[in-house]
């Protein structure tokens, strides 16, 4: 069975400064896809970031990067330069395929970010 | 980003009635659509999946006569509760995936039932 550990519940940071979330994952497959979604208080789930499995690049969106370690099967999220906004539930999210189909992500159990002013 | 809507936003209704909740791609077709379910300070729960044109895939454990999944065009997904009960009540979300960028999937705002 594909599963996804995030293993902070819960973690704070100071506005401006730096937070990595952590994520490991258990998948057979060679070719897969990974995200991170946030979800803010509003419960509206929201793309932060995409990762292809067979590119060796970590992905980075604007103040958002990931630490892709494909070997190792971690996936972690980095925010740089901490907003108020960022104030959320982060998700990791493998996208299991099996078959020739295209399958399901798989959701952590989400890491409860906070940033205080 | 790709928008998609659902409505209703919220839905309170009693116990034994039957609760429609539709899910829309706005601005673009989507080939695959998916129901979760999230209960408080919880992860998603993927209940079924859906393609347009044909039977939804139920998850284990979930009761594909309780939840009845309509997929009748690529920009429109329903799912229905049947005979709702309290233990219904939950946060039901909707997420579709774009035909030709096959991997992303973007996600409605969230109906939230409560079933007195």
């Amino acid at each position: 069975a594909q599963t996804v550990t995030q293993s902070q519940p819960e973690m704070s940071v100071q506005e401006a400064e730096t937070v990595t979330l952590s994520c490991t994952y258990d998948t057979s497959e060679n070719n897969y896809y990974l995200f991170w979604y946030k979800q803010p208080p509003s419960r509206q789930m929201i793309l932060v970031i995409r990762q292809e499995a067979y590119k060796q690049q970590n992905a980075t969106e604007n103040r958002f990067s990931v630490n892709f370690q494909k070997a190792a099967k971690s996936f972690s999220l980095k925010i740089s330069d901490s907003q108020l906004g960022d104030t959320a539930m982060y998700f990791c999210a493998p996208l299991t395929c099996y078959g020739g189909s295209q399958g399901n992500l798989i959701f952590g159990k989400g890491t409860k970010l906070s940033v205080k002013p | 980003g790709a928008v998609v809507s659902q409505h209703p936003s919220r839905v309170i209704c009693k116990s034994g009635t039957s609760v429609k909740i539709e899910c829309r791609s706005l601005d673009f077709q989507a080939t695959t659509m998916f129901w979760y379910r999230q209960f408080p300070k919880q992860s998603l729960m993927l209940m079924a999946t859906s393609n347009e044109g044909s039977k939804a895939t139920y998850e284990q454990g979930v009761e594909k006569d309780k939840f009845l999944i309509n997929h009748a065009s690529l920009t429109l997904s329903t799912l229905t509760v049947t005979s709702a009960h309290p233990e219904d009540s939950s946060f039901y979300i909707c997420s579709a995936r774009i035909r030709g960028e096959g991997e992303t999937q973007y996600f409605g705002p969230g109906t939230r039932l409560l079933v007195l």
